[in-house]
């Protein structure tokens, strides 16, 4: 099992809709958890921490399962701007680096 | 504020030549350093960290090395490039403490031909 995976995508959605995004991770033991926000031929930026009980950053809300090793992320209304690779992080066995998914294409229309 | 620059930004390099890669962080000190690749189509790779001057520590096998000369210095290189080695190469920081959120330059993009 990889240690972090994700659905690639890409998921295409019309400006206003709801779309999320999973993630699953091998690491039990994985104490820090991430969303972070890649634009084309840029460098990644962080969205927002992942907390256990959940937590939302306006239309953005991040949920975090450690029974099932699972983590989410859920943009409301969606806008044109939020047409970027969407990247689940997770802390590495050490405890000392992130691991970074793949990504999840996502790509919002008018 | 703290700041991380990385350069250069793009470089196009032959086979078989040598590579460096700088990166400095501003703003901070005792920071965690990381060296990421991004090939085409792949996911960010871990290629090193290091948590002080001199300590260094490898994630994968390959012909690259890391070297931190300074506090805040953290240089990727290799002696012969290959074909494979092509790719988008990000330097990272984080505060000491493990877990915390990182903070990326904006990469060098590197062509070998």
């Amino acid at each position: 099992r990889k240690e972090v995976e994700q659905d690639p995508g890409p998921f295409n959605v019309p400006e206003g809709a709801t779309v999320a995004f999973n993630c699953t991770y091998s690491n039990s033991a994985s104490q820090s958890f991430f969303w972070y926000r890649q634009d084309c031929r840029k460098e990644p930026k962080l969205l927002m921490s992942v907390y256990s009980s959940g937590n939302e950053d306006g239309r953005f809300t991040a949920q975090l399962n450690r029974a099932s090793q699972y983590i989410s992320l859920l943009i409301r209304d969606s806008k044109l701007s939020d047409s970027a690779t969407y990247l689940c992080v997770v802390n590495n066995q050490a405890g000392t680096a992130l691991i970074f998914g793949k990504g999840t294409t996502l790509s919002v229309s008018s | 504020s703290q700041t991380i620059h990385q350069w250069p930004a793009t470089l196009v390099q032959p086979v078989g030549s040598p590579l460096s890669l700088e990166c400095t962080v501003e703003g901070t000190s005792n920071p965690n350093l990381y060296w990421y690749r991004q090939a085409a189509g792949r996911g960010l790779q871990l290629l090193f960290y290091s948590v002080g001057i001199g300590q260094i520590s490898s994630e994968v096998p390959q012909n690259l090395s890391a070297s931190r000369p300074q506090d805040r210095q953290f240089i990727l290189s290799s002696k012969k490039l290959l074909l494979s080695d092509s790719g988008f190469y990000l330097c990272a920081w984080s505060k000491t403490v493990s877990g915390n959120t990182i903070y990326f330059g904006e990469g060098s993009w590197l062509t070998v031909v």
